[in-house]
């Protein structure tokens, strides 16, 4: 099982911004904090990823917490073209398995 | 277009049967990742190979065997098909053998059905 907990789904308007919430009160202090999405029909991409300060790049931003047991991926402006699942992930999850893909959080994005 | 192609986008076969998917990475990518996602398992790590060697191992079953070869490109092999090995195969590449820290550039796929 991932060690990551996301909430399965969340709407948003076109043209607002997004914040997508993880839990990983499990994560390890050498852990980075990945990102990815993946749209219909599809292969994952990636979007971001962190390890201990905030991260920008031109897809989103990356808002990791102080104790680093949750982080906010931040769409600024959202576009139907973000509807996508969001997965975020840790390297390892509890049983040592690598990149564990959880269910992710399905975002829709209304006009 | 993430720069991994993979070959074939399709492929329908019958249970008992043997398939080969190839992986062709983006250019300076020395690390193959490969990936089954099924309805009911999700998308599922199989196996690493970096630079040849493979790095690391995730749920990949026996009847199951991947390669990389000296040009970087992989192959996986799927022998013995059954039902439940229908499903999308993908291949990821990133730069060097640390997955933990790099982003993972996906292929679209493979689709394998098994009548």
């Amino acid at each position: 099982d991932a060690k990551t907990t996301q909430p399965n789904s969340m709407e948003s308007n076109e043209e607002e911004p997004v914040h997508l919430p993880c839990n990983h009160s499990t994560i390890s202090g050498t852990d980075y904090i990945h990102w990815y999405r993946q749209l219909p029909s599809q292969g994952p991409e990636y979007v971001i990823h962190g390890l201990t300060s905030n991260v920008n790049n031109r897809m989103a931003s990356l808002a990791i917490a102080e104790d680093r047991k949750s982080s906010t991926l931040i769409l600024h402006r959202a576009t139907l073209r973000d509807a996508a699942v969001y997965y975020c992930i840790l390297p390892r999850d509890n049983y040592g398995q690598n990149f564990v893909f959880g269910p992710g959080t399905r975002l829709s994005v209304l006009p | 277009d993430s720069g991994v192609t993979q070959t074939p986008k399709h492929l329908i076969t019958a249970t008992g049967q043997r398939v080969t998917l190839r992986c062709s990475p983006r250019s300076g990518d020395l690390s193959v990742y490969w990936y089954q996602q099924s309805l009911d398992q999700g998308l599922q790590f199989l196996i690493q190979y970096y630079n040849g060697e493979e790095r690391a191992k995730g749920n990949i079953l026996e009847r199951f065997s991947a390669q990389q070869f000296p040009d970087l490109h992989s192959e996986l092999n799927l022998s013995s098909l059954e039902l439940g090995d229908s499903a999308l195969y993908f291949c990821a590449s990133s730069v060097g053998g640390d997955w933990g820290n790099q982003p993972q550039h996906f292929g679209d796929g493979t689709r394998l059905s098994i009548l």
